[in-house]
């Protein structure tokens, strides 16, 4: 079974925080990505990356960095949290572009 | 830009009674289309995807969902659903070979409660 964790399930940052959200993969998988997760707004895509150290801009990358150092991992950045970021954020991975992604549990931040 | 919308946002129904979701897309070129289901306090996972072929498309469960391609729609049905298919529901889209590397598009979702 395709496994996908991310580092924390909630967490409470602070306005200008710098945050760090990790993601990792054990499928070997050659594609990540980061979505934000609203009421009403269903999933928004962040950033995607289809190789290491490669990343792509999704819907919203206002505000936010990413980095994949490695293959398996793959870290989305809140350079300085805001409260408007406050949000469910899931990490997913997938074999080809267009094939199905395996979602992780989901970080639940709250930026106060 | 590719766009995918779920009409129903919140969806009560009884048990035993069926159930039809819409999903329609915006592109009119070649898509791969994909429903997922999140199961409340559950990873989002699939329920059934369609590439090509037959468009009546069959998932776990008991779901189904048909592609009609002159309406622009991958429908998610069941004949009779039952409490615990008490979930969230994203359709979404991924272009299909129109070059470059796509990016799926999801729906804003369908909340479903099945009363028992």
């Amino acid at each position: 079974d395709v496994k996908v964790t991310q580092s924390s399930r909630y967490l409470v940052k602070r306005t200008g925080e710098k945050v760090f959200l990790e993601c990792v993969q054990d499928m070997d998988h050659e594609n990540m990505f980061w979505y934000r997760q609203d009421p009403g707004l269903g999933l928004r895509l962040i950033y995607f990356s289809y190789d290491v150290k490669m990343k792509e801009k999704g819907d919203i990358p206002e505000g936010y960095s990413v980095s994949r150092e490695k293959k398996e991992r793959f870290s989305l950045i809140l350079e300085s949290a805001s409260t408007n970021q406050t949000s469910m954020y899931l990490c997913a991975s997938s074999f080809g572009e267009w094939e199905t992604q395996y979602f992780g549990p989901g970080t639940r931040l709250l930026v106060l | 830009a590719q766009s995918v919308s779920q009409h129903n946002h919140h969806v009560i129904l009884s048990e035993a009674a069926s159930l039809e979701l819409g999903c329609n897309y915006s592109y009119g070129g070649t898509v791969n289309l994909f429903w997922y289901v999140q199961y409340p306090g559950q990873h989002l996972q699939l329920l059934l995807k369609y590439f090509s072929g037959d468009p009546l498309v069959k998932g776990i469960k008991g779901f189904e969902a048909e592609f009609i391609k002159s309406k622009f729609s991958f429908n998610l049905r069941k004949p009779s659903v039952q409490w615990s298919d008490t979930a969230e529901y994203f359709c979404a889209v991924i272009l299909g070979n129109s070059g470059g590397y796509q990016k799926v598009t999801f729906g804003t979702g369908t909340k479903l409660q099945v009363i028992p």
